[in-house]
């Protein structure tokens, strides 16, 4: 069965310091994966995902198979980008998507 | 841009009642969804929706819970005698093709 894991429930960072948000999937097949970003009391938006390759407000993530990883990364951080960061999977036939528990990025002035 | 739109933005329901929660997806997106996410654990996933049936279920989504996309634009979840466990911020989602979703403001059911 797919997984995801996000080891760090919350991560603080000082204003300007590289931050890199980890994930870790499990997943037999071709995996797909995104990056989620939902700001205090609003809805996930889809950050970027591994396939397009993008860049979205600094942020990359490159995607290891060997590592079976896909970190987030920027790296100079604001505070505006603190926020509840999820990963997700698709996965399987039916596509569906996986998430991990997210974690509480915090960006200190 | 176009956005999934959600309502109600919060409902409280007494156990045992139930509740429709209603999603307008994206116009053009043919894949609908529903997501759960009680307070202070993960997103998880309840149902897909395709050319008006159900397409995957989880474990989650039993009898006590339905989908219907009534007419051209709504997309409901009913849920059946609700129980204190249920209580959870629901999301809809919806995407274009079976890749990335993109998802309402979520409405946040409370039942007591």
């Amino acid at each position: 069965a797919q997984r995801v894991t996000q080891p760090e429930k919350l991560l603080s960072v000082f204003k300007g310091a590289p931050v890199e948000l980890k994930c870790n999937y499990s997943y037999s097949g071709s995996p797909e994966l995104f990056w989620y970003v939902q700001y205090s009391r609003q809805r996930l938006q889809l950050l970027l995902r591994h396939i397009s390759r993008e860049s979205i407000k600094g942020f990359t993530a490159d995607l290891n198979k060997g590592e079976t990883s896909f970190h987030l990364k920027k790296p100079f951080a604001q505070e505006e980008d603190s926020a509840m960061y999820y990963c997700a999977l698709l996965s399987g036939s039916a596509r569906q998507l996986t998430f991990g528990s997210g974690t509480q990025l915090t960006v200190l002035p | 841009e176009p956005e999934v739109t959600q309502t109600p933005s919060h409902q409280v329901t007494q156990m045992g009642q139930e509740v429709i929660l209603r999603c307008v997806p994206i116009s053009n997106h043919l894949y609908f969804y529903w997501y759960r996410q009680i307070l202070g654990q993960k997103v998880e996933f309840l149902v897909s929706f395709y050319n008006n049936e159900i397409s995957e279920k989880s474990e989650i989504f039993d009898d006590q819970f339905s989908v219907e996309r009534p007419d051209g634009s709504n997309f409901t979840l009913k849920i059946r005698s609700t129980k204190l466990e249920d209580s959870a911020m629901y999301f809809c989602a919806s995407s274009e093709a079976r890749d990335g979703r993109y998802f309402g403001p979520g409405t946040r059911l409370t039942v007591t």
